[in-house]
């Protein structure tokens, strides 16, 4: 149950698009199209952005994508607005109904 | 309101024990599973346990294995963590999390978060 690896930080100017790698093994990403993404402002719990992947639940704006190739899934913002300004988690199925997050990446809209 | 509000935290020195509650409200507790998510000081999210609707199935992350366990009662909308034999390392802010569902179908995620409570490990 090693932690996803997450670059430590991305930046982007508003408008611009940024993209945020999650890179884990064949035992996690790899293994399962379960990976979840969260977003955590400071001080306040994390926000629900993306599920199975790619998946948006209800509420979450389509600036917001997610995707996979082999073991690593990435998370693009587009139209980065300063409110995207956070640190973004990626979660993994791991097997044997355990998860697994990434270290997280904090986001800086310059 | 749909709401998870965590309690039980504190200060507690090296190989003791501390139960954290999750009180849910505003949705339905028994149609979901549930988990704990933790967050040491200035670090990342880790997950610590998750415990499916029935109860029939209960896991944890293996820096936890044999020293903490999760529990339910769905009578009474809560969910637990007893934690024995604690370490300096479990020192961390603790989220209850409930587990995503749609459409009759739940996903590995989790879609609703408490706002913490803070465990202090420390002589």
């Amino acid at each position: 149950q090693s932690a996803l690896t997450q670059p430590r930080s991305v930046s982007g100017s508003p408008g611009q698009s940024v993209t945020i790698s999650c890179t884990g093994t064949s035992s996690d990403v790899g293994g399962y199209n379960y990976v979840s993404w969260y977003q955590q402002h400071p001080g306040k719990a994390p926000k629900f952005l993306i599920y199975d992947v790619y998946k948006r639940p209800s509420g979450v704006p389509d600036r917001f994508s997610g995707s996979k190739s082999g073991s690593t899934a990435s998370l693009t913002i587009s139209g980065l607005q300063a409110e995207d300004e956070a640190v973004y988690y990626c979660c993994s199925y791991a097997g044997s109904y355990t998860e697994v997050f990434g270290g997280g990446t904090k986001l800086t809209v310059l | 309101e749909v709401q998870l509000v965590e309690s039980g935290g504190g200060l507690v020195q090296p190989g003791r024990s501390l139960r954290l509650s999750c009180a849910a409200s505003g949705f339905t507790f028994d149609d979901y599973a549930m988990h704990w998510v933790r967050q040491a000081p200035g670090k990342g999210l880790e997950w610590v346990s998750g415990i499916t609707w029935d109860s029939g199935t209960m896991d944890y992350a293996d820096s936890v294995k044999g020293r903490f366990t999760i529990s339910r009662d769905n009578a009474k909308n809560s969910l637990y963590l007893q934690m024995n034999s604690l370490r300096t390392e479990d020192m961390a802010l603790y989220y209850c999390a409930k587990g995503f569902c749609d459409s009759g179908y739940c996903y590995d995620a989790f879609d609703l978060w408490g706002r913490g409570t803070m465990v202090t490990v420390s002589s």
